[in-house]
């Protein structure tokens, strides 16, 4: 089964450009999650969708940062500009419902330079 | 789980040997509990989850065990192998809607052969 696809797998880009991370969930899945991974502050929860609708973006740190899911085998987040404190690793994950676990895909390293 | 930042704890076993990865959770009204492992350069995987009118979930080769009383949740990997080195997180859902998960810092597994 295919699980969680996540494109690119690595980017890496010069501060001020627009960068696009996008993600396939897991078919049948209707809640996704963006999260940002780093060495100090770990696993965060940027935003999640259900049913290709928003319902929580309180943890995307700007403006900056956009997240869309305009049907439900594909979402994307968007930084525009880009700055050198946004490289992480981002990571999407779907699951089935409530109560039921997320699935994560491999991630995006981002480094903007 | 508390972050720990730059500095994850690290438990190291030999080959062959059981390994318990301790987690003590923040929010008393959480009521689902994951145990993900991430090996290098890929996102989490789901290990094991429990629920909170549980106190102890079986799988295959690893044990979840909730103490509500106290916070507490351990991962137990019996016969541990080279394969389950990565880094084990925990995760409880707070949100009494069920789409959040918040996870703790993480632990390093390293098993010497």
């Amino acid at each position: 089964d295919a699980g969680v696809i996540q494109s690119p797998r690595h980017e890496v880009t010069e501060m001020g450009q627009e960068v696009t991370l996008r993600c396939k969930p897991i078919s049948g899945h209707n809640s996704l999650f963006w999260y940002r991974q780093t060495m100090m502050r770990g696993l965060e929860l940027l935003i999640y969708f259900n049913n290709n609708v928003p319902i929580d973006d309180s943890g995307m740190p700007e403006d900056r940062f956009s997240a869309k899911m305009p049907n439900a085998s594909f979402s994307t987040l968007k930084i525009q500009p880009s700055e050198p404190r946004d490289s992480a690793v981002y990571f999407c994950a779907s699951r089935t419902g409530e109560g039921q676990p997320q699935h994560f895909g491999d991630g995006t390293r981002l480094s903007i330079l | 789980g508390e972050s720990v930042g730059l500095h994850l704890p690290t438990l190291s076993v030999q080959e062959g040997d059981n390994s318990i990865i301790n987690c003590a959770y923040s929010n008393s009204a959480s009521d689902y509990f994951i145990w993900y492992k991430q090996e290098s350069g890929k996102g989490p995987q789901f290990i094991i989850d429990i629920r909170s009118n549980m106190d102890k979930r079986q799988g295959q080769r690893v044990t979840v065990l909730l103490n509500k009383t106290v916070k507490h949740l351990s991962l137990q990997i019996a016969a541990t192998q080279p394969g389950d080195s990565a880094v084990y997180f925990c995760a409880e859902n707070y949100n009494n809607a069920g789409n959040m998960l918040t996870f703790g810092g993480g632990t390093r597994l390293m098993v010497k052969p």
